[in-house]
């Protein structure tokens, strides 16, 4: 069974620049879960989508955003980057029934603005 | 904010020792879930305990949970240097199921 991949793995971008990551859950998860790691602050919740719906959102600007694919891939989209953008993003997909389940990670994309 | 705050930030221990780690949170919770990361990876789920039990066993690993102190604990029994990584605990809580990870501790075996 493939497990969620993220694409790209390192992304290089200026700031005012656009970002998209994109992540594709484990077969049969209907939820995916974004989450910035940034150096020295754990992980941050970022999005909740399921069933193609934003179910919550952690506390960032609204030049971060996203959406659910009905094949339940997931795409993060950051609006005008700035310097602090830069870190670790993290997708994790789990079954229906949102965080009583289990989430199952990939390996992240590396965000680094310069 | 983080509602989960693993203790201590960082451990290093003998292989063939025990290795605890704390988590304290702040409010009331649904369950807690232990995760490990290894260095540039994604996160790998360990364990879920539910608010209503107060421990679980899985493997080498022990986890406690105390609601009324707020606080749960994760023990890696007879450690092996490959269980060298981040460990966080997960808090969900409230109705729209939020999870909210720890900064974590970073955990070395020596072989």
């Amino acid at each position: 069974e493939a497990g969620v991949t993220q694409s790209p793995t390192h992304l290089i971008k200026t700031r005012g620049q656009q970002a998209t990551l994109r992540c594709s859950p484990i077969s049969g998860h209907t939820s995916v879960y974004w989450y910035q790691q940034a150096l020295g602050l754990g992980l941050q919740f970022l999005l909740w989508y399921d069933e193609g719906e934003e179910r919550n959102r952690g506390n960032f600007p609204p030049r971060f955003s996203g959406r659910q694919f009905p094949n339940y891939s997931s795409e993060l989209n950051v609006n005008a980057l700035e310097l602090e953008d830069s870190a670790l993003y993290l997708c994790a997909s789990s079954l229906a029934g949102g965080s009583v389940q289990p989430q199952h990670f990939g390996d992240g994309t590396r965000l680094s603005i310069l | 904010s983080q509602q989960g705050e693993e203790d201590p930030q960082a451990l290093s221990i003998q292989e063939g020792e025990n290795a605890t780690m704390n988590c304290s949170y702040k409010t009331s919770i649904n369950n807690l879930q232990w995760y490990r990361q290894n260095s540039g990876r994604g996160l790998v789920h360990l364990i879920l305990i539910r608010s209503n039990e107060r421990e679980k066993h899985s493997g080498r690993l022990r986890v406690t949970l105390d609601t009324s102190k707020k606080s749960s604990s994760l023990l890696i029994t007879a450690s092996r240097a490959a269980d060298t990584a981040s460990y966080f605990c997960a808090t969900v809580a409230g109705g729209y199921q939020k999870v909210t990870f720890g900064i974590g501790t970073k955990l070395q075996v020596i072989p």
